[in-house]
């Protein structure tokens, strides 16, 4: 079964940084692209970004692209996602998932809560 | 960036009907396009991938189409379970973008 488990997430000041990680199991994880995808309290969904298996292509969603950082370590079947400088705006539940063939992504993982907030 | 412009933003159906989304995107994304459902307080799963093939798992009552600019996701005798947010997304060109989603709830 493929799992997927955020973590990190919680309380931060405007500002400041905060590093998410996601757990993978049930696959192998460095067989498959991952990505992230964030969303607001009640809005839609954001497109982060994504990372191919051996880390050589990282795409971002431009808005982002100065300040948040994918990462992944293959022999720890982890996935990271650095956030910079940090504000109200980027208060949501930040989700990763597992990429398909062509750019979908075909599982998620439960999602972890980022507040920006003094 | 390619807009991804969703209708409607809500709808009301019975259990047994028949519901269409739709889902256009500003330019041709080659059925470059995936359909995800969620429930509250879960996250989103995979329902279509490539406009048209069913993700694993999926009941058959979904369906996708399209092509071009105009796609649209159907859900056949509507169930109890079906009650979600719906959303499309286009993975043809970066960034990937979704469309702002559909509530679907029971009448």
């Amino acid at each position: 079964e493929v799992k997927l488990v955020e973590s990190g997430g919680g309380l931060v000041q405007p500002g400041r940084s905060l590093k998410l990680s996601c757990a993978a199991s049930g696959f192998s994880f460095n067989d498959y692209w991952m990505g992230w995808v964030r969303q607001a309290p009640g809005k839609g969904l954001e497109w982060i970004g994504e990372i191919n298996q051996d880390s050589s292509t990282i795409n971002y969603t431009p808005s982002l692209k100065d300040k948040f950082t994918i990462s992944r370590d293959n022999a720890q079947n982890t996935l990271y996602l650095q956030m910079s400088k940090l504000g109200s705006e980027d208060t949501a539940i930040y989700y990763c998932a597992r990429v398909g063939q062509l750019g979908w992504f075909a599982y998620w993982g439960q999602g972890t809560l980022v507040t920006v907030s003094s | 960036d390619i807009q991804m412009t969703q209708s409607p933003a809500s709808l009301s159906a019975s259990l047994g009907e028949t519901v269409t989304i739709e889902c256009r995107a500003s330019e041709d994304i080659y059925n470059g396009l995936a359909w995800y459902q969620q429930k509250p307080g879960k996250s989103p799963q995979l329902l279509i991938y490539n406009a048209n093939s069913l993700h694993t798992g999926v009941p058959s009552r979904f369906s996708g189409s399209g092509s071009g600019t105009q796609y649209s996701l159907k859900i056949n005798s509507l169930q109890s379970e079906d009650v979600a947010s719906y959303f499309c997304q286009q993975y043809y060109d970066y960034p990937y973008t979704f469309g702002a989603g559909t509530k679907l709830e029971l009448k």
